[in-house]
């Protein structure tokens, strides 16, 4: 069974600082994703990591993929408070996509 | 305009009543999609489609029902609605395959009292 676990749930932190989020999955896995959800809105696409050793930026923040540890972050860098959202991975197997439960990132000003 | 929309965005009903949501999209992508979120649980597929007159079921089909004659619509029925179905509905659509990256909706805020 295709499992997601995000680390940590929520988060928060002060503008200017680094921070990972972290998502594990459970099997082996096709792509994974990232999408940003703001609080009452839907949800955005920011990366699809489909290889080994992946790397996708923009702006503050950048996506890895690692299949072997079956694991990929969502680093931010200088968070600014425009970043505070609730961030998804999923991932996608044999016509299946499950998402994780989200991290809730607050970023204070 | 285009993109992808859904009707109602609140919805209040009771128990045993059938609702359908409805989803339409303007871009003629070939996958669509349903989902519903609940706290705790982050994004459970419930159904996809991936053309018309083709659905197949996801993580959580139970007590839902759904139908594709066209391209661009893609409606969700729950055909007894239960309290454990209040929850927010999202619908997606990717342009070719599955593992395109999806294109949400607003969302459906569907409570069942």
């Amino acid at each position: 069974e295709l499992k997601v676990e995000q680390n940590p749930l929520f988060l928060s932190m002060q503008e200017g600082k680094n921070y990972t989020i972290y998502c594990n999955y459970s099997t082996t896995s096709d792509r994974l994703y990232w999408y940003r959800q703001d609080p009452g809105k839907s949800l955005e696409s920011l990366f699809v990591l489909l290889s080994n050793g992946a790397v996708k930026q923009e702006g503050r923040l950048m996506a890895s993929l690692d299949t072997k540890a079956r694991l990929s972050t969502l680093h931010i860098t200088a968070a600014v408070h425009d970043l505070s959202a609730t961030y998804f991975c999923a991932v996608d197997r044999d016509d299946k996509i499950i998402f994780g439960k989200g991290t809730r990132l607050h970023i204070l000003p | 305009d285009a993109g992808i929309t859904q009707s109602p965005r609140y919805k209040i009903t009771e128990t045993g009543r059938q609702v359908t949501l409805m989803c339409h999209q303007t871009w003629s992508h070939s996958y669509m999609f349903w989902y519903r979120q609940d706290l705790g649980h982050g994004l459970r597929l419930i159904y996809y489609s991936a053309a018309a007159d083709i659905t197949d079921k996801g993580e959580v089909p139970d007590g839902y029902v759904v139908s594709r004659s066209k391209t661009e619509n893609f409606p969700l029925t729950l055909e007894s609605a239960t309290r454990s179905q209040t929850s927010v509905y999202f619908c997606a659509s990717s342009p070719v395959s599955f593992t395109d990256t999806q294109y949400f909706g607003p969302g459906t805020r569907l409570t069942v009292l």
